[in-house]
């Protein structure tokens, strides 16, 4: 039980373009799911929490105009990194979690995007 | 905010040598403490977790100890193997608090033959 698809899992693109990625409990309903953004040999770093049903929530120093979020149902939540640049490049994270509140949260598969 | 401290940020043991990996968190609510192992290119896995009401917890080669009073509590792993060769990642939240978790810098576990 408690499995979280992400897909796709490897997007190669060029500059400017937008990549939608999405994450899907697929035993479970996540009223909350996590986005983070990982660097080679580096820690995971919390871009945003995407609640359903409502806005979500981002960290500092996250943009949300370059990082749209929309969790508009309890198994789904994408992110689409809109205009992407070489910057942009790096490994994306979602996690589910049940009841808010209820841990552990379940780590999907990780997407590798590389903008060229 | 939370901010997890995790040690050492490398370790190298021989098979069948124990190893420890040490984090400290500095918000004293935090109640919920995960650790996860994330091998190359793949997901942060889930081997083991404490809750705030315990002080130790084991499960058959992994255990992991809580000290909340010091705020630190660390990850032992006994009769390593070749196949624990990973990132592990410490982790600590507050449930019920937005339940984000606050991720340590990561130690990359190398077990040698």
């Amino acid at each position: 039980g408690a499995v979280v698809s992400q897909h796709p899992s490897w997007v190669i693109c060029k500059s400017g373009t937008s990549v939608k990625i999405e994450c899907r409990s697929l035993d479970f309903q996540a009223t909350t799911m996590f986005w983070y953004r990982q660097f080679p040999k580096q820690s995971l770093m919390l871009m945003a929490t995407s609640n359903e049903g409502s806005k979500a929530t981002y960290e500092q120093g996250v943009e949300k105009d370059k990082f749209l979020i929309n969790h508009a149902s309890l198994t789904l939540s994408t992110l689409t990194v809109t205009s992407a640049h070489p910057e942009d490049s790096s490994f994306y994270i979602c996690s589910a979690s049940g009841q808010a509140g209820r841990q552990p949260q379940h780590f999907g598969d990780g997407t590798r995007l590389s903008i060229l | 905010g939370e901010n997890v401290e995790q040690h050492p940020s490398t370790l190298s043991v021989q098979e069948g040598d124990s190893a420890v990996i040490k984090c400290t968190y500095s918000d004293s609510a935090s109640n919920y403490f995960p650790w996860y192992k994330q091998e190359l290119g793949k997901r942060p896995q889930l081997i083991i977790d404490i809750r705030s009401n315990v002080g130790e917890k084991k499960d058959q080669r992994i255990a992991v100890t809580l000290n909340k009073t010091a705020k630190h509590f660390s990850l032992h792993i006994t009769e390593t193997q070749p196949e624990d060769s990973a990132v592990y990642f410490c982790a600590a939240t507050v449930t019920g608090g937005g339940n984000k978790l606050t991720f340590g810098t990561g130690t990359q576990l190398k077990v040698e033959l």
